[in-house]
């Protein structure tokens, strides 16, 4: 079957740095998506990676590898507005999306 | 620039009623999807289409119906005889295309089944 692991939840420190892992195993490999979700909001695109390696967008930084079916996405600067859920997502074979439960992470002061 | 529309945001009903949900996007964009979200579980696809006039089955289709006539406009989600296990926050979005463009999403309606 296909299956998305992410950690339920994460706390971490408001300036600090927190990384998000997400592991896969999917019919085949088009993508992986990165998706940020306040709570009682709608998904908001973060970022996407095809090819291995480090995509980085501000604050927000995404890796993947595609031989270890393993991404993570590292937040710098934590700021209480980062506090969210945040869901990893793989397009498989038939272009279908796979999504995982998200991991909620919380920022502390 | 609205972007994706769902109505209604809230709905509570009877078990064994209908209803229709509402989502529409300005986007010009092909493909439109339903979701459902529920606690502890990742989103579910109910039913998808990749152009006017066709629609498709996702994961979770039982119980639900889609229609879409027109690209630009509403692409509806019904359901035909609701259940309390149909109780879920659902969530229209839309893409350019269905493989490497991100998925716009609507506001999400959430629905309760007594």
């Amino acid at each position: 079957g296909q299956n998305i692991d992410q950690p339920t939840e994460m706390t971490a420190t408001e300036g600090a740095i927190v990384q998000i892992n997400c592991t896969y195993q999917t019919s085949g490999f088009n993508g992986l998506f990165w998706y940020q979700q306040h709570a009682g909001e709608a998904p908001t695109f973060l970022s996407y990676n095809v090819l291995d390696g480090l995509e980085e967008k501000g604050r927000f930084s995404s890796f993947l590898s595609r031989s270890k079916g393993y991404s993570y996405l590292l937040l710098k600067e934590l700021q209480m507005k980062d506090s969210a859920s945040y869901l990893c997502a793989v397009t498989d074979s038939n272009y279908q999306l796979i999504w995982g439960a998200g991991t909620k992470l919380i920022i502390k002061p | 620039n609205a972007g994706v529309t769902q109505t209604p945001k809230f709905r509570v009903l009877k078990t064994g009623q209908s209803m229709t949900l509402l989502c529409a996007q300005d986007m010009n964009h092909e493909y439109m999807y339903w979701y459902r979200q529920d606690p502890g579980m990742g989103l579910r696809l109910i039913h998808y289409s990749v152009g006017e006039g066709t629609t498709a089955k996702g994961e979770v289709p039982d119980g639900y119906n889609v229609s879409r006539l027109k690209k630009k406009q509403n692409f509806l989600l019904g359901l035909e005889s609701a259940a309390p296990s149909q109780t879920s926050v659902y969530f229209c979005a839309s893409s350019p295309s269905g493989d490497t463009q991100p998925q716009h999403f609507g506001d999400g309606t959430r629905l309760s089944i007594l």
